[in-house]
């Protein structure tokens, strides 16, 4: 599996917005690029994913650089709920089935009130 | 209604002891998985399923054996348990070009 490379913590003040940068520099190109969210004590959750253009929903937005390398996870304006820790993860298209999404060690996000 | 349900949220039990942790999911999904999140809080994927056929064994000892009876679950069980099995157990599941869905977790204390 490609790698990521995230830092390992940030910090945020409250309702502030909040870019988490991860690098894949060795992304293919059937590589989708994943954030997952793991708050404390529960499951990972599903937040966005893209391939090659930027990206937004409901919780946030990814920015996908032109050359695919790198990402950033954009939270608008973080609330305290934000607080957890983020995943940034490729996942390839072309092995549907014999997939596994590998978690890195991520950056835990602390808000600051 | 849980997406993804795991039962028990937290199991104590003694070494050498046999234990099983359910997975159910509602959500119609083909593929499901078990990931085991360490007291570093490292998650590590140990298995996955695809229409009840294992597809992923990622080199997890003997004693821990997954069972999935239909699609909708898949089940984990223990043999033989060392204080090292200690850790969260998460449970997944995915469907075809969907996000993963992760239980709440199995706490899991061998003493």
């Amino acid at each position: 599996d490609a790698k990521t490379t995230q830092p390992n913590s940030m910090e945020s003040n409250e309702e502030e917005p909040v870019h988490l940068p991860c690098n894949h520099s060795t992304i293919s190109g059937t590589d989708y690029i994943h954030w997952y969210r793991q708050l404390p004590s529960q499951g990972p959750e599903y937040v966005i994913h893209g391939l090659t253009s930027n990206v937004n929903n409901r919780m946030a937005s990814l920015a996908i650089a032109e050359d695919r390398k790198s990402s950033t996870l954009i939270l608008h304006r973080a609330t305290l709920r934000d607080a957890a820790v983020y995943y940034c993860i490729l996942r390839s298209s072309s092995n549907f089935g014999n997939e596994k999404l590998t978690f890195g060690t991520g950056t835990r996000l602390t808000i600051i009130p | 209604d849980t997406a993804v349900s795991q039962t028990p949220k937290y199991l104590v039990t003694q070494m050498g002891n046999d234990k099983s942790i359910k997975c159910e999911q509602n959500l119609g999904h083909d593929t499901m998985y078990w990931y085991k999140q360490d007291s570093k809080k490292f998650l590590k994927i140990m298995f996955s399923y695809n229409n009840k056929e294992l597809i992923i064994n990622e080199t997890v000892p003997n004693r821990f054996s997954p069972k999935s009876p239909d699609k909708a679950h898949l089940n984990l069980h223990i043999n033989s348990l060392e204080l090292g099995d200690s850790a969260v157990y998460f449970c997944a599941s995915r469907g075809m070009n969907t996000e993963a869905f992760f239980g709440q977790g199995t706490r899991l204390t061998v003493v």
